[in-house]
């Protein structure tokens, strides 16, 4: 299996713009994660979908950020318009619950991401 | 409320002696505990995992986990570390809020392991 797949792998932007950060997640699996990872607040989840269903959204920071599952192997984490703040590394995980087993969360490589 | 505490920022060792990096946690339940690798500009790697059974987890790379309930304690140890070890390790706790089998995790804020040669 070719694992998480998260493109782009960095971005450069200047602040107001829209950025779109996409994931695939393992084929198969039923649970997708996004997380940001900054020095200030280390790692955090900002949402995940569960059968392509938005489940928790409480980590997302403001209005300015988005996140859509279309299909079981796409997703994407929007921000608009985006602010130095939000320069940050961003990853997408998935997971797969079977039979009741928890199951390892999988991460992709990470957007990077810097807003100027 | 629950949470993760790794309480090194870093942790220095020579190759080929035993390392440890510490994690401990507090979650009203029973905890799922797990371990993860990062390397420079990599995402994280899965290294083990604690469900239940045996307090000795083995892992990935010679990495074991020792699960101790009445320390609420999960550190990571490998008997003999080596220079590619070196990387950012990350301790991180199932949260029990949530129902059913759910892999919302509560991640800590990761110890940076350093093996010199």
């Amino acid at each position: 299996d070719a694992g998480v797949i998260q493109s782009p792998r960095h971005e450069v932007t200047e602040m107001g713009q829209e950025v779109t950060l996409r994931c695939k997640p393992i084929s198969g699996h039923d649970y997708l994660f996004w997380y940001r990872q900054t020095m200030m607040r280390g790692l955090e989840l900002l949402i995940y979908f569960n059968n392509n269903v938005p489940i928790d959204d409480s980590g997302m920071p403001e209005d300015r950020f988005s996140a859509k599952m279309p299909n079981a192997s796409f997703s994407t984490l929007k921000i608009q318009p985006s602010e130095p703040r939000d320069s940050a590394v961003y990853f997408c995980a998935s997971s797969l619950l079977a039979g009741g087993s928890l199951q390892t969360q999988y991460f992709g490589p990470g957007t990077r991401l810097l807003v100027l | 409320a629950q949470s993760v505490a790794q309480p090194e920022d870093q942790v220095n060792v020579a190759e080929g002696n035993p390392l440890t990096v510490k994690c401990t946690y507090s979650v009203s339940g029973n905890p799922y505990l797990f371990w993860y690798v990062q390397y420079p500009n990599r995402g994280l790697q899965f290294l083990l995992k604690y469900i239940t059974g045996d307090n000795l987890v083995k892992g990935s790379y010679g990495f074991e986990a020792e699960f101790n309930k009445s320390q609420t304690s999960f550190h990571l140890k490998k008997p003999s570390a080596l220079v590619s070890d070196s990387a950012l390790y990350f301790c991180a706790v199932r949260d029990p809020s949530w129902g059913g089998a759910t892999n919302k995790l509560i991640f800590g804020t990761g110890t940076l392991l350093a093996v010199q040669p």
